[in-house]
């Protein structure tokens, strides 16, 4: 599976925006591109994903670069309950391959 | 609507015991069926996938091993726990079929070995 990058972690305050960015240079036409985020003891929960175009859904945005080597998701504002592991994975099968993801910190 | 369960919820075995946690998936037919492991402080690691009833690959060398006996029922086993097997498993499940489907978790099991 091709391989991603992301910052481990970042803050934010209640009521902001939240880019999480993520690197994907190797991407393959065919890779898709998922979200997920764990919140502390549960499983990891879908987000969004997408393959070329940006992506809307009623818990994000999914912006996806035009080369497709990056992506940034979006939290349009962030609340408390956002606080969690965010990890942006490429898979063009039906398997997940997590990596540690991005711990996002959410200030009241 | 689809419902995934798995149990127990948490368990403490001594080293050398066996285990057993179950899967179970519920509204969907011919599933992906998953277990990962989240040891403390780590990512999580795919152990097993089953695209089928009594079809598995697993992803990495361990002392666990898993079935599935049933179209939607998943099985993780040891017959000797070790120390090192603690950790958060999860169960999750994905439509058969395509690729980049969504995987669906369960709330988890978290197995103590002591």
């Amino acid at each position: 599976d091709a391989k991603t990058t992301q910052p481990n972690s970042m803050e934010s305050n209640e009521e902001e925006p939240v880019h999480l960015p993520c690197n994907h240079s190797t991407i393959s036409g065919t890779d898709y591109i998922h979200w997920y985020r764990q919140l502390p003891s549960q499983g990891p929960e879908y987000v969004i994903h997408g393959l070329t175009s940006n992506v809307n859904n009623r818990m994000a945005s999914l912006a996806i670069a035009e080369d497709r080597k990056s992506s940034t998701l979006i939290l349009h504002r962030a609340t408390l309950r956002d606080a969690a592991v965010y990890y942006c994975i490429l898979t063009n099968d039906y398997k997940l391959s997590f990596g540690a993801g991005t711990t996002v910190t959410v200030r009241a | 609507s689809q419902t995934i369960h798995q149990w127990p919820a948490t368990l403490v075995q001594p080293v050398g015991s066996p285990l057993s946690l179950e899967c179970t998936v519920e509204g969907t037919s011919n599933p992906n069926l998953y277990w990962y492991r989240q040891a403390a402080g780590r990512g999580l690691q795919l152990l097993f996938y089953s695209v089928g009833i009594g079809q598995i690959s697993s992803e990495v060398p361990q002392n666990l091993s898993a079935s599935r006996p049933q179209d939607r029922q998943f099985i993780l086993s040891s017959k000797k726990l070790l120390l090192s097997d603690s950790g958060f498993y999860l169960c999750a499940w994905s439509v058969r079929g395509g690729w980049g489907n969504t995987i669906y978790f369960g709330e988890g099991s978290w197995l103590t070995v002591v």
